[in-house]
């Protein structure tokens, strides 16, 4: 399953609203990651099932999406939000990662 | 607090092999399927294989088929990834990954850098 993420990358301020999609080159249900990656540290889960912030992710993140289709929000940029962000599917091994979005401060 | 820490990584010439561990410094690692994902340097994520629980099942990327092995030793909460045939392109920093009850991929390690390189 091949997942296809964009933007590749994406300049913002803080307060901006930004949206990072991920499609999947076949149905994956909700089976579907979200992650956090800051500069030489390990990535961490942000949302899971595409919908669900995982326990202490502020609420300002959001997911959406089903089927092949999906988004991710930050609904007002911080500060510490300025990192790179992955999706990945869990539908079927192998896990793929889309790509990576770049977020840095306009 | 879940803690993965891996170990093992290194410099190793093109051919020859290697073996990462990672090991969990909490409870109930018997109960839940691992994994080990890699990132180049500069690059994106790349899944690389996966363990059920009680190390009978396993599944791995084209890229390593035939050249990693996954396994675990529940009684030391130790989960390995045995590299052998290794080329320049497996240069990279490597993740132990643990599911957790409901969530796959839930908890990362801080990784374990490996370079092939003569």
């Amino acid at each position: 399953i091949q997942m296809t993420q964009s933007p590749s990358s994406l300049s913002a301020s803080v307060g901006d609203r930004v949206t990072i999609t991920c499609q999947a080159s076949q149905d994956i249900s909700n089976f579907l990651n979200w992650y956090q990656q800051k500069p030489g540290k390990a990535p961490t889960l942000l949302m899971y099932d595409a919908i669900i912030l995982e326990t202490g992710v502020p609420s300002r993140f959001s997911g959406s999406g089903s089927g092949t289709h999906f988004i991710f929000t930050i609904s007002s940029l911080q500060p510490e939000d300025f990192a790179t962000y992955f999706c990945q599917q869990y539908d079927n091994p192998p896990y793929t990662f889309g790509q990576g979005t770049k977020l840095d401060i306009k | 607090e879940v803690q993965l820490v891996e170990s093992g990584g290194g410099l190793v010439q093109p051919g020859g092999s290697l073996r990462l561990s990672c090991t969990d410094s909490g409870f109930s690692f018997s109960s839940y399927w691992m994994h080990w994902v890699r990132q180049a340097p500069g690059k994106g994520l790349v899944w690389l294989s996966r363990i059920n629980s009680d190390g009978s099942s396993t599944s791995y990327a084209d890229s390593v088929k035939g050249r990693f092995t996954i396994s675990r030793d529940n009684a030391k909460n130790t989960l390995y990834l045995q590299m052998s045939s290794l080329r320049a392109e497996d240069t990279a920093m490597y993740y132990c990954v643990r599911d957790s009850t409901t969530v796959v991929m839930t908890y990362w390690g801080q990784g374990t850098p490996v370079t092939v390189s003569s």
